[in-house]
């Protein structure tokens, strides 16, 4: 059974740039939540979404959106991107919004 | 709100020593917790959990006590593998109906090298 997958793995992007992270959960799996992962912060809870729908959001400006397809596969976008967006951006996955027992790679996104 | 405190590391363990990681909690209500390990290169992966007080959660000798009195949750391994080094990170979910909506705030992780 394959794991939480995202793409791509690594990205350099320059201020004021947007970017678009992608991440396929676990076959069956409907939840996909989205973590910032950074030396300062920690790991940050971004959203969650559930069948298409955004169920749960953290503290995080307008700049970070999400969405979810029919297939469960979600993607997030950062517009306008500042310096302070360089992270690694986890994802992971669940049947329904329990307990999230796998997370993928990750994509580390770095602003010049 | 929520928040978790770790121990501050790094820390650095000989092949069988004794390990472990502190782990306190805030937060209102019931929450479930848990111990997520990261290793280089790699995503976080469950190691335990526990969603009531006096709940043990145990995997690959690792294990951590949910103490509600103390709100603490430590993880504790009683020998070491070289294999063991990772980032640990302790975690909490507030308790929503039976789903937590993926959203966990977790600790600021700990570093583990164990030398041979």
């Amino acid at each position: 059974k394959a794991g939480v997958t995202q793409t791509p793995r690594y990205l350099i992007k320059t201020r004021g740039q947007q970017v678009t992270l992608s991440c396929s959960p676990i076959s069956g799996h409907r939840s996909v939540s989205w973590y910032q992962q950074t030396p300062g912060q920690g790991l940050q809870f971004l959203f969650e979404y559930f069948s298409e729908t955004q169920r749960n959001k953290g503290n995080f400006p307008g700049r970070f959106s999400g969405r979810q397809f029919s297939n469960s596969r979600s993607e997030m976008n950062v517009s306008t991107l500042e310096l302070g967006d360089s992270a690694l951006y986890l994802c992971a996955s669940s049947l329904d919004g329990g307990v999230l027992e796998y997370f993928g790679p990750g994509t580390r996104l770095l602003v010049l | 709100g929520n928040s978790v405190t770790q121990m501050e590391g790094p820390v650095t363990l000989s092949e069988e020593a004794f390990l472990t990681i502190n782990c306190t909690y805030t937060a209102t209500g019931y929450p479930s917790l848990f111990w997520y390990v990261q290793y280089p290169g790699e995503g976080l992966q469950l190691l335990l959990k526990a969603t009531k007080a006096d709940d043990k959660g145990s995997n690959k000798g690792f294990e951590a006590t949910y103490r509600k009195e103390t709100t603490s949750f430590h993880l504790e391994k009683g020998s070491v593998q070289v294999s063991d080094s990772a980032v640990y990170f302790c975690a909490l979910s507030p308790t929503s109906g039976g789903t937590s909506y993926g959203k966990l705030t977790f600790g600021q992780g700990t570093i583990l090298t164990v030398h041979p």
